[in-house]
């Protein structure tokens, strides 16, 4: 069974940083892209970041090149999203999901880590 | 970065209607289109992929078409469990861009 279990989240001063972690268990973590979406509280969902395979390709969304990094360590069939210089606006629930191999759908997610920017 | 448009942004229906919801794109994306369907707290779930194919698991009555830039999700007959949010999704380039939801609600 696919599992992805997200962890990391909490509250931070704005301005902080935070690394957040995405367990995978029940597939071949090193064969498929991996993202990390986001839902802002009420809102609708955001697209962040996506690696390749083999790390070597990355991509971010315009608002979050900078202050977030996405990486993996495919021995410890983890995913990890480094953010940095926190804003108020970054306050969201962060899914990491694997993408489907052909067509690059978002075909099993986690259940979500929250993440509170605030004073 | 590929804009995408879902309309109408909010729905009611009765169990048993007929829905339909489309979805633009900015630019040609081929059918590099997803669906996924969210309910309150929970992550989203995939229901269709490549525009018209249905994710396994996912109910019969969900169905999409479309190509280029407009696409449509279906769903025949509306159940209970239905009532959710629903999102398309361009996944034929970086960043993969997610319209702006459509709540479907109880009428």
């Amino acid at each position: 069974e696919v599992q992805l279990v997200e962890s990391g989240g909490g509250l931070v001063q704005p301005g902080g940083s935070l690394r957040l972690s995405c367990a995978a268990s029940g597939f071949t973590f090193s064969s498929y892209w991996m993202t990390w979406v986001r839902q802002a509280p009420g809102k609708g969902l955001e697209w962040v970041a996506n690696i390749k395979q083999d790390g070597s390709e990355k991509y971010y969304v315009d608002s979050m090149k900078g202050r977030f990094t996405i990486s993996r360590d495919n021995a410890m069939n983890s995913l990890f999203l480094q953010m940095n210089s926190l804003r108020a606006e970054d306050t969201a629930v962060y899914y990491c999901a694997r993408e489907g191999s052909s067509w690059r759908s978002a075909d099993y997610w986690g259940q979500g880590t929250l993440v509170t920017v605030s004073s | 970065d590929i804009q995408m448009t879902q309309s109408p942004s909010s729905l009611s229906a009765s169990v048993g209607d007929r829905v339909t919801i489309t979805c633009r794109a900015s630019q040609n994306i081929i059918i590099y289109l997803n669906w996924y369907q969210q309910k309150p707290g929970k992550a989203p779930k995939l229901l269709i992929y490549a525009a018209s194919s249905l994710q396994s698991g996912a109910p019969s009555r969900f169905s999409g078409s479309g190509s280029g830039t407009d696409f449509t999700l279906t769903i025949s007959s509306l159940q209970p469990e239905d009532f959710a949010t629903y999102y398309c999704q361009q996944s034929y380039s970086p960043p993969r861009t997610f319209g702006q939801g459509t709540n479907v609600e109880i009428k």
